[in-house]
């Protein structure tokens, strides 16, 4: 049972548009959401977070949405560059300290 | 500015074989534990430890061991390799064991078990 799903395995966006990823989670006990950005051979890096007493985080060209009652949320990029073509998570924390994460979304930047 | 290195990059293995993959730190981080990403799945912590001499079970235990003898080291061994555990293994540090704490990566181990 998925707790955190990230439905769409990949996505292609025209290089200077926005690009809109999707994560759904589905315990409302997570309080405390990160994205992280993978590379190809590398390991996964941080991107932003948000909390749950928050609808929205921003930082530079990132931003991510959190729609509790949906138990959704989403990262927007905008505008979309080509060195943003990686394998972006979602993860979801609670109290209890555990992070599950989502199994990730491919991103590609189209010149 | 090393941050988290992980060795081998690449490693193969016959069933049964042993094997230690190894983390290191250079940021004095408290927190470290050890993730397996297998395709179509998000990243599941196997083991982690909030300071030296303390360990503890994540997710997938089963079938590895870790030891944390210094703030530094954080190997994860595997006594009798499965095909089961071909995977890429990562190793994670934040300064404490909070899990809305940002980690920092090391770039994985790819570890195939025939």
């Amino acid at each position: 049972d998925q707790q955190v799903k990230q439905n769409s395995p990949s996505l292609s966006v025209q290089e200077g548009r926005i690009s809109i990823l999707n994560c759904d989670y589905t315990n409302s006990m997570f309080d405390y959401f990160l994205w992280y950005k993978k590379y190809p051979a590398e390991g996964p890096t941080f991107l932003i977070s948000i909390s749950s007493i928050k609808d929205k985080n921003e930082d530079g060209r990132f931003t991510v949405f959190l729609n509790k009652s949906a138990k959704h949320l989403s990262l927007h990029i905008v505008p979309s560059q080509p060195g943003d073509s990686a394998v972006y998570f979602c993860a979801a924390s609670s109290a209890t300290h555990q992070l599950i994460w989502g199994a990730g979304t491919k991103l590609i930047i189209k010149p | 500015n090393a941050g988290v290195t992980q060795t081998p990059k690449f490693h193969i293995l016959k069933t049964g074989q042993s094997m230690t993959l190894q983390c290191a730190q250079d940021m004095n981080h408290g927190y470290l534990s050890w993730y397996r990403q297998d395709p179509g799945m998000g990243l599941r912590r196997i083991h982690y430890s909030v300071a030296a001499g303390i360990t503890d079970k994540g997710e997938v235990p089963d079938g590895y061991n870790v030891s944390r003898s210094n703030t530094e080291d954080f190997p994860l061994r595997l006594e009798s390799a499965a095909p089961s555990q071909t995977s890429v293994y990562f190793c994670a540090s934040s300064r404490q064991g909070f899990s809305n704490q940002p980690q920092h990566f090391g770039d994985g181990t790819r570890l195939s078990i025939l």
